[in-house]
């Protein structure tokens, strides 16, 4: 299985900060990379498909970058609304698997 | 707007076969990957595996000895079983798809359901 290491496990962040999160996967997988949000007792929901591209009608302060192993995503100012856990996720190999999420808090 | 529904018992012995069902609303059934997935209390995602419309199905090996996906077109219902449950099958379960993006890019969720392992 790919391993997706995602960090930190946590962070705490004022309003308008940008935020970054980080995702390393074990091996190659192009751009097959995903991020969600979630918030408590919600489903998830995709924010960024094929690692950079945007969802639709997701704000444009959330983008993605990278290829390969390394990953990035950032929230390029941090809104009251943006409080939730991000995960990351490759679909390159099967089984499909998640990073272990990223808690975003306000400071 | 896709409707998703995932329903099933909340608690289920160990030992015995969990069984959840996901209902789709028309239009999201026919050339659809529905996807389940788990998420136990606090923790991260995982995939179970997913079945296309017309019965194919894919699922995680490590879970492949004891889960079975099926389907029903005539209700729009896919289908989820997982034998001989543990505690560590406790967690909120999720059908999953997508629309206009690759099959593993989850577009579309249902509100998951709570399922607990225990006597």
């Amino acid at each position: 299985d790919i391993q997706m290491t995602q960090s930190p496990s946590s962070l705490s962040a004022s309003l308008g900060d940008r935020v970054t999160i980080t995702c390393q996967a074990s091996q190659g997988i192009s751009n097959y990379l995903n991020w969600y949000q979630q918030k408590p007792g919600k489903a998830p929901k995709l924010l960024i498909y094929d690692a950079s591209n945007l969802e639709t009608g997701v704000p444009p302060r959330f983008s993605g970058s990278g290829s390969g192993t390394d990953f990035t995503f950032t929230i390029s100012s941090l809104q009251p609304d943006d409080i939730a856990t991000y995960h990351c996720q490759q679909y390159g190999n099967v089984p499909v698997t998640f990073g272990g999420g990223t808690k975003v808090e306000i400071k | 707007q896709v409707l998703v529904q995932e329903s099933g018992p909340g608690l289920v012995k160990p030992s015995e076969t969990l069984s959840l069902t996901c209902t789709v609303s028309d239009g999201f059934f026919t050339n659809y990957y529905w996807t389940w997935l788990r998420q136990p209390p606090g923790k991260g995602l995982e995939w179970i595996g997913y079945m296309y419309f017309s019965g194919s199905t894919n699922y995680n090996p490590s879970l492949k000895s004891r889960v079975t996906m099926s389907v029903d077109a005539s209700k729009n219902q896919f289908s989820l079983k997982v034998r001989s449950v543990t505690a560590a099958d406790t967690a909120v379960y999720y059908c999953a798809s997508h629309r206009d993006r690759h099959p593993d890019a989850f577009n579309i969720w249902g509100q998951g359901t709570r399922v607990t392992v225990s006597s």
